[in-house]
This record gives structure tokens, C-alpha cells and sequence, in this order.
């Protein structure tokens, strides 16, 4: 089973600052990692899959990067709104596994 | 717009089976381009898969949870459904059906989700 490993656990950010979020594979996954947001009592939204790739009307501020085993999601410029739970998501193999989540708090 | 609602009871008692319905609206469940599966969060944590299914009736379970899962789809009815047995408190949580496309690499990711149920297991 591929681990995904997500850090930090917590973030308290200002608005307009920027975040990064990273998440490690305990084995190398090639771009096959995806990002999700889930806001408080709601189900979880994709934001960018397959590392980087955008998703229709996910704000331009989102972004991802990475290969392999080493990946990050950024949020340029935060805004109020983005106050959730982050978490990523690994579909390389069977059983798919997700990170245990990145709560980002708004200051 | 294609929209996924899961239902069932809110409450199982331990030892018992675990029935959650998913039902597809606005597209075909029997479409090729998809999987349809089972996610779980327990309160506060983090998400599991459960297993997922192809309009086919091809499964693919989480070994941890495999020998307990199963997961079948209606075409006619445009759902699909899980039922989990033996249950116990630690499989208290809310449950999410999701789409995700069956042309990934090798896997997608979910890009649909139902808003979920919460399932608690209690005497």
C-alpha cells in the first residue's frame, strides 16, 4: 500500500499569503497524485489532478507541481474563502490511499 | 449536470450489516468512461477507500476492508450499493459514493462526489 504522508497538519494563514502544502509517497507514483479541498461539512472537491493538470473552474490561484514521489499544492494569494481541509490523493495503484489532510485556518 | 445521492439508515447496531444506496442522476451509470465508488471518513479524520465498481460488476475492494465489503450496481435503477458486515464503532463515519474515470493512468481521481451520509454504529 502506497502511504501518503501530508505536511503540515495545520496551517494559520493571513489572507493574501501564500500557502504550500506538500504530500510524499512512500514510493514513487509518477504524476498520479491529485488534490482535494473539503470545506467544513461538505464532501471533498478535486482542485488539480495528475500533479498539475487544472481543473474547469477551480480558481487560477490553486496550482500543483511535482513527479514521483514529492509533490505540493500551492495557493497563491490566499482568500478567506480557501479556509479547509486539504488532502492528497494517489490513484498509481490499488488500494488508492489519500494523505490524512492539511487544515488550513485563516488568521 | 450529473449529481450522486447516497442513502440509508443513519444506524446500525454492532455486529450488523451496513446498507448505503448511491444514486446517479443527470448520466447513465452504465457509461464505460466510469468507476463508481465508496469513500469513508470517520469524524475528524482523514479519507479511506472502500472499494469501487464498473458498470460491468467488475469490484475492487481495500484489502483492509475486503473480507467485510461488498459492492454491486443496479443498471436498471441507476445505483449502486454497499454493504459492509460485521460492524463495529470503528466503522462509524460518513460515507461518500464518487465517480471517477475508468481511462486514468492507471486509476483517476474522483471528480464527483455525493454530499454523504453519516453512518453510526451504536446499540
Amino acid at each position: 500500500e502506497i502511504v501518503l504522508t501530508q505536511s503540515p497538519d495545520f496551517q494559520s494563514v493571513t489572507p493574501k499569503e501564500k500557502v504550500t502544502i506538500t504530500c510524499r509517497a512512500s514510493q514513487s507514483i509518477g504524476s498520479s497524485l491529485h488534490w482535494y479541498q473539503q470545506k467544513p461539512d461538505q464532501s471533498p472537491k478535486l482542485l488539480i489532478k495528475y500533479a498539475s493538470q487544472s481543473i474547469s473552474g477551480v480558481p487560477s490561484r490553486f496550482s500543483g507541481s511535482g513527479s514521483g514521489t514529492d509533490f505540493t499544492l500551492t495557493i497563491n494569494s490566499l482568500e478567506a474563502e480557501d479556509a479547509a481541509a486539504y488532502y492528497c490523493h494517489q490513484s498509481s495503484s490499488l488500494p488508492l490511499t489519500f494523505g490524512g489532510g492539511t487544515k488550513v485556518e485563516i488568521k | 449536470q450529473l449529481q450522486l445521492q447516497e442513502s440509508g439508515p443513519g444506524l446500525v447496531k454492532p455486529s450488523e450489516t451496513l446498507s448505503l444506496t448511491c444514486t446517479v442522476s443527470g448520466g447513465s451509470i452504465s457509461s464505460s468512461s466510469y468507476y463508481w465508488g465508496w469513500i469513508r471518513q470517520p469524524p475528524g479524520k482523514g479519507l479511506e477507500w472502500i472499494g469501487s465498481i464498473y458498470y460491468s460488476g467488475s469490484t475492487y475492494y481495500n484489502p483492509s476492508l475486503k473480507s467485510r465489503v461488498t459492492i454491486s450496481v443496479d443498471t436498471s435503477k441507476n445505483q449502486f450499493s454497499l454493504k459492509l458486515s460485521s460492524v463495529t464503532a470503528a466503522d462509524t463515519a460518513v460515507y461518500y459514493c464518487a465517480r471517477h474515470p475508468a481511462y486514468g493512468d492507471p486509476w483517476d481521481a474522483f471528480d464527483i462526489w455525493g454530499q454523504g451520509t453519516m453512518v453510526t454504529v451504536s446499540s
